[in-house]
């Protein structure tokens, strides 16, 4: 069971938004920056956002993050069938001193 | 570019060991800190801990003390992480991924991400 709670699974149609959650708690979440991931089908997770809200190069600003309180947030706008993945979210857990990471959650576009 | 190129496939019987290779290009590698990643079939990622590529030391995430190990060859900027006595179930994908760890004083937090992820060594343990 992971540290960080995600909906198991999001869908919606090309060209719409979708919201994915991150709960965490006030020794993760509520205290440290969170990342996310994008995992697409046999391939290694992708860097999309970090320190909350910042997007690496080259990521489109499609992708965006925020955080409030134990609980942070991907959205994702334009959706193309090309964003069907896995997301993850993950954060420092200072009372366990180790990086958690939520259980991922699987994007449907339809 | 940044990349880290890891070690291919592994077939191993209960018992043995073995080493997965991440050799990273593109940067300076002791600017970094290199972390291990798990993903067991059909699973999600679960973190095995870190490595400091000035001075070697490595620390491990509970669950992954003993029987793992992190180590390094800077003359070729490369990571290894070695597991023994291995059982059926580690078999999983393992990634290197260079690690942006600590702490920030301006805002209080920790930092912890992970950018570029190695391409993954599944490492199958089967009699």
């Amino acid at each position: 069971q992971s540290v960080l709670t995600q909906p198991p699974s999001v869908s919606a149609a090309p060209g719409q938004k979708v919201t994915i959650s991150c709960s965490g708690s006030s020794s993760d979440i509520g205290i440290n920056f969170v990342s996310w991931y994008q995992q697409l089908p046999g391939t290694a997770p992708k860097l999309l956002i970090y320190e909350d809200n910042k997007r690496p190069s080259g990521i489109p600003d499609r992708f965006s993050g925020s955080k409030s309180g134990t609980s942070a947030t991907l959205d994702i706008t334009g959706l193309q069938t090309g964003d069907e993945a896995d997301y993850y979210c993950g954060t420092w857990d200072s009372s366990l001193s180790v990086v958690v990471f939520g259980g991922g959650t699987k994007l449907s576009v339809l | 570019q940044v990349q880290l190129v890891q070690s291919g496939s592994e077939v191993k019987k209960p018992g043995a060991s073995v080493k997965v290779s991440c050799k990273a290009s593109g940067y300076i590698f002791s600017t970094y800190a290199m972390s291990w990643v798990r993903q067991a079939p059909g699973q999600g990622l679960e973190w095995m801990g870190w490595i400091n590529t000035n001075t070697g030391n490595a620390t491990y995430a509970q669950g992954f003390k003993g029987r793992f190990v992190f180590s390094l060859d800077t003359s070729v900027s490369t990571a290894y992480l070695q597991i023994s006595s291995l059982k059926a179930e580690d078999t999983a994908v393992y990634y290197c991924a260079r690690a942006d760890l600590g702490y920030d004083f301006l805002t209080g937090y920790h930092k912890a991400w992970f950018d570029p992820w190695g391409q993954g060594t599944l490492v199958t343990v089967s009699s």
